[in-house]
């Protein structure tokens, strides 16, 4: 089976540094990708990390560590535009599983 | 091509009723995924297509739903004798292949009355 655990929701001021946590639980890993979702809105993709360490994409970053089984989503600099659900999915075995997402409130 | 779409975007049904939604993906992704999502939850698996081929369907759907994808390229998603349950986001993706990152379309909004 599969567990995917990311805190419900959180909030950080404008121009502050944020980190989403997911851990997982799951047989079969292939990789752990991040999703970003505004409200009414399809996902979009972030990251893909397979390997363990850290992966920098501009203002966002993520960090896997496959033994502990651990991810986070740092984002930097936030803005308001920021404000949107954040995703963590297992690749279990060769689907996509999503956990619940976390709700992140930016305030100005 | 402009990503992958999905139609309808909104049904309204009312209960009991038999409703089907279509998914054209990405066209040279051979992978397709259907989720649900209900508000304020992440997107739950539904059922997954290795070009024409269904690969899994999550034992948490009823036998009252059904996907085909014919021919490898567009997907079907039905559900017969829609119940208020079915209400929510029905949602599409597709990647070039299992492994890789996957492409959502719009989503179908189903409310049952």
């Amino acid at each position: 089976g599969q567990n995917i655990d990311q805190p419900t929701e959180m909030t950080a001021t404008e121009g502050a540094i944020v980190q989403i946590n997911c851990t997982y639980q799951t047989s079969g890993f292939n990789g752990l990708f991040w999703y970003q979702q505004h409200a009414g809105e399809a996902p979009t993709f972030l990251s893909y990390n397979v390997l363990d360490g850290l992966e920098e994409k501009g203002r966002f970053s993520s960090f896997l560590s496959r033994s502990k089984g651990y991810s986070y989503l740092l984002l930097k600099e936030l803005q308001m535009k920021d404000s949107a659900s954040y995703l963590c999915a297992v690749m279990r075995d060769d689907k996509i599983i999503f956990g619940k997402g976390t709700r992140l409130h930016i305030l100005p | 091509d402009t990503g992958v779409s999905q139609d309808p975007r909104h049904k309204i049904t009312k209960r009991g009723q038999n409703v089907t939604f279509r998914c054209d993906p990405i066209s040279e992704h051979n992978r397709l995924y259907w989720y649900r999502q209900t508000l304020g939850q992440g997107p739950e698996f539904l059922t997954y297509f290795q070009n024409e081929a269904q690969l899994e369907k999550s034992r948490l759907l009823s036998d009252r739903f059904s996907a085909e994808r014919p021919k490898g390229s567009f997907s079907t998603l039905e559900i017969q004798r829609t119940e208020q349950g079915d209400s929510a986001m029905y949602l599409c993706a597709s990647s070039l292949d299992g492994g890789a990152e996957a492409f959502f379309g719009q989503g179908t909004r189903l409310t049952v009355v």
